[in-house]
Order: C-alpha cells, then sequence, then structure tokens
C-alpha cells in the first residue's frame, strides 16, 4: 500500500521569502513521487516528477524537490515566493512496480504568499 | 497537442437523480482514470482503464457510480442515483505509459467538472 502524509494544510510566506512544503511517504515499491499544483477553478499541473533519477529534482516556475530514502521524505523548495505562487499544491505517489499505477494523492497545502 | 477534456464543466442536480460526465483523453494515451476531489481534500481514485478494460475499480461505488470506456478512448462515468454527498469535482487523467518497470507514471489532467447535488 502506498500514502503520502503533508505535514501542513497551509503555509503562509512573505513574497521574496523561501518556501518549503514539507512532505512524507510510504510505499511497498519503488515509488515515483511528484509535485502537482492546482490553481483556483484550474486543472491540475506537474510541477515536478521523481522516478528514480537523480534525487534533486528541478521543475517549472523554480521549483525544486529532493527525494531522500532514508527519510522516506520528498519536501518542495522555492528560494524566493512570487504572488502567483499562491496555490493548492498535492504531493503524489505512484508505485512504478505494479500495473496499478495509479496516483495516491496527499491531502494538499494550501500556500498563501503576502505581499 | 491537446488536453485532456470533459464536459460539462459544471452540473446542478438534485438528489436521487442521475448525471453523466464525459472524457475525451489525450491522442494515443491507453489509459485512463477517473478521480473525485471533494473540497478541501486530495483527489482520489475511482477507477483506472486501460485501453477498454477496467485495470482498478476498487474505490468506486459500484451500487451508484458506473463507468466505461468503449474503444478505448472516449470514457463517461455516470452516478444514478446521486447523493448529497457526491458533491465533488471529477477529474478525468489520461497517462501514455502503462506496465510495471516503467520509470513514468506522468498522467495529464483535464479541467475536471464540477459537480453539486442539493
Amino acid at each position: 500500500a502506498q500514502s503520502v502524509t503533508q505535514l501542513d494544510s497551509h503555509v503562509s510566506v512573505s513574497e521574496g521569502t523561501p518556501v518549503l512544503l514539507r512532505c512524507n511517504y510510504s510505499s511497498s515499491y519503488s515509488p515515483s513521487l511528484f509535485w502537482y499544483v492546482q490553481h483556483p477553478n484550474k486543472g491540475l499541473q506537474l510541477l515536478l516528477k521523481y522516478t528514480s533519477a537523480a534525487t534533486l529534482v528541478k521543475g517549472i516556475n523554480g521549483f525544486e524537490a529532493e527525494f531522500k530514502k532514508s527519510e522516506t521524505s520528498f519536501h518542495l523548495t522555492k528560494p524566493s515566493a512570487h504572488m502567483s505562487d499562491a496555490a493548492e499544491y498535492f504531493c503524489v505517489v505512484s508505485d512504478r512496480d505494479t500495473g496499478r499505477r495509479a496516483l495516491t494523492f496527499g491531502s494538499g497545502t494550501r500556500l498563501q504568499v503576502q505581499p | 497537442e491537446a488536453g485532456v477534456a470533459q464536459s460539462p464543466r459544471y452540473k446542478i442536480i438534485e438528489k436521487r437523480q442521475s448525471v453523466a460526465f464525459w472524457c475525451n483523453p489525450i491522442s494515443g494515451h491507453a489509459t485512463l482514470y477517473w478521480y473525485q476531489q471533494i473540497l478541501g481534500q486530495g483527489p482520489k481514485l475511482l477507477i483506472q482503464f486501460q485501453n477498454n478494460g477496467v485495470v482498478d475499480d476498487s474505490q468506486l461505488p459500484k451500487d451508484r457510480f458506473s463507468a466505461e470506456r468503449l474503444k478505448g478512448v472516449d470514457s463517461t462515468l455516470k452516478i444514478q442515483p446521486a447523493k448529497l454527498e457526491d458533491s465533488a469535482v471529477y477529474l478525468c487523467a489520461s497517462s501514455p505509459r502503462r506496465g510495471p518497470g516503467l520509470e513514468n507514471n506522468e498522467q495529464f489532467f483535464g479541467p475536471g467538472t464540477r459537480l453539486t447535488v442539493l
């Protein structure tokens, strides 16, 4: 079985300061890990993905995440927040070794960016 | 390339009525998924198709929900009869890869259908 825990339901930062959204996962197999972003009334957009290559993954809009197997974590970071980053962020796990391959989503972290 | 298309975008019905949602995946994508996203939660898988066969429907409430993917392309999701707790956004996603051992399971999501049951 696979599961994801997003440790913060809400995160508030000031524009220009760093962003850290925390995620821990559980997987019986070799996981693929993703971060998706959802802006209000818009579809889910893939930010970045880890699929067993480099453990530090760079995504769109300056976001990056580091896969740490020993800590079962996949935290999302950005050096400097922008107002347009305000959205809901989902950490997602998928088992690469099974035919099921569906995504298991965390409960989401709402990022607020203060001017 | 065109993205995943869904219709309608919004639907309001009364409880005990029936409703159907339609999804057209990205051309050539073999795998299609339906997810339910209740307000304030992450999406939850309802059903996964591989071409026109069902791979996983373990979380589909089969007493009221049904889905089909005729000819392995478009898909419809139906609820009959609807309950208040079915109010949610229904997301369709498709993926170009299949099978174990592959490195990429990226899924592409449509805009969703927001269902309100009164």
